[in-house]
């Protein structure tokens, strides 16, 4: 089993709005991974947790702060956010290194 | 630094007709070189790795890449498009980075019936 979930698949918000983005994967792995992707774009690095823990942070500004609950979970908090953070939002897993990452489906950002 | 390069943005091929989509990469060290499929409003979907060994690659839904050292290149191909294949295709690395995977600018594909 390779999936990645995640939750909501669509999402609307205010710029004044707090709102989450939740991902979770039972797959055991280690490292779990926030990508922004605009149309058309590849997919943006944003942060990498390994372990539980923050290893990478891509400069994002900090209306967006992510969260590691446990090894299965990972959510990202979104606040006063702009309407061109609008965007793809793809979460991933691997167990960590050089290994395989996997992709959800993304939650699709709207900010108005 | 790590790098790979798409150098088509897209690439029409008729059904039934041979698919291959170019990639090329520039990394340090020994790299690992990633395929990935995206269909409209879908995440990535991953198709093929290259770590070490066999030049041939074989993945998913009958697409295979070619490893060449001396070309510095990593390029997808399946022998017969289905309409089907008409999608975004990424190509990444992640090279001696890690964790850290960089993606090419994408290939769209488009098989025509």
């Amino acid at each position: 089993d390779t999936e990645v979930t995640q939750t909501p698949k669509h999402l609307v918000m205010g710029m004044t709005n707090k709102k989450s983005l939740k991902c979770e994967q039972h797959m055991g792995h280690r490292a779990m991974y926030w990508y922004k992707q605009k149309a058309k774009k590849p997919p943006e690095l944003m942060f990498v947790y390994s372990y539980e823990k923050l290893s990478i942070n891509e400069s994002v500004p900090s209306r967006f702060s992510p969260e590691c609950p446990n090894s299965s979970l990972l959510n990202l908090h979104l606040h006063a956010l702009q309407p061109e953070d609008s965007a793809l939002y793809l979460c991933a897993s691997s167990r960590g290194g050089l290994e395989t990452q996997y992709f959800g489906p993304g939650t699709r950002l709207l900010v108005l | 630094a790590q790098s790979v390069a798409q150098p088509e943005d897209q690439v029409n091929v008729a059904e039934g007709n041979p698919l291959t989509v170019k990639c090329t990469y520039s990394v340090s060290g020994n790299p690992y070189l990633f395929w990935y499929v995206q269909y409209p409003n879908r995440g990535l979907q991953f198709l093929l790795k290259y770590i070490t060994g066999d030049n041939l690659v074989k993945g998913s839904y009958g697409f295979e890449a070619e490893f060449n050292k001396s070309q510095t290149s990593f390029h997808l191909k399946k022998p017969s498009a289905l309409v089907s294949d008409s999608a975004l295709y990424f190509c990444a690395t992640n090279g001696a980075a890690g964790n850290k995977l960089t993606f090419g600018g994408g290939t769209r594909v488009l098989v025509k019936p």
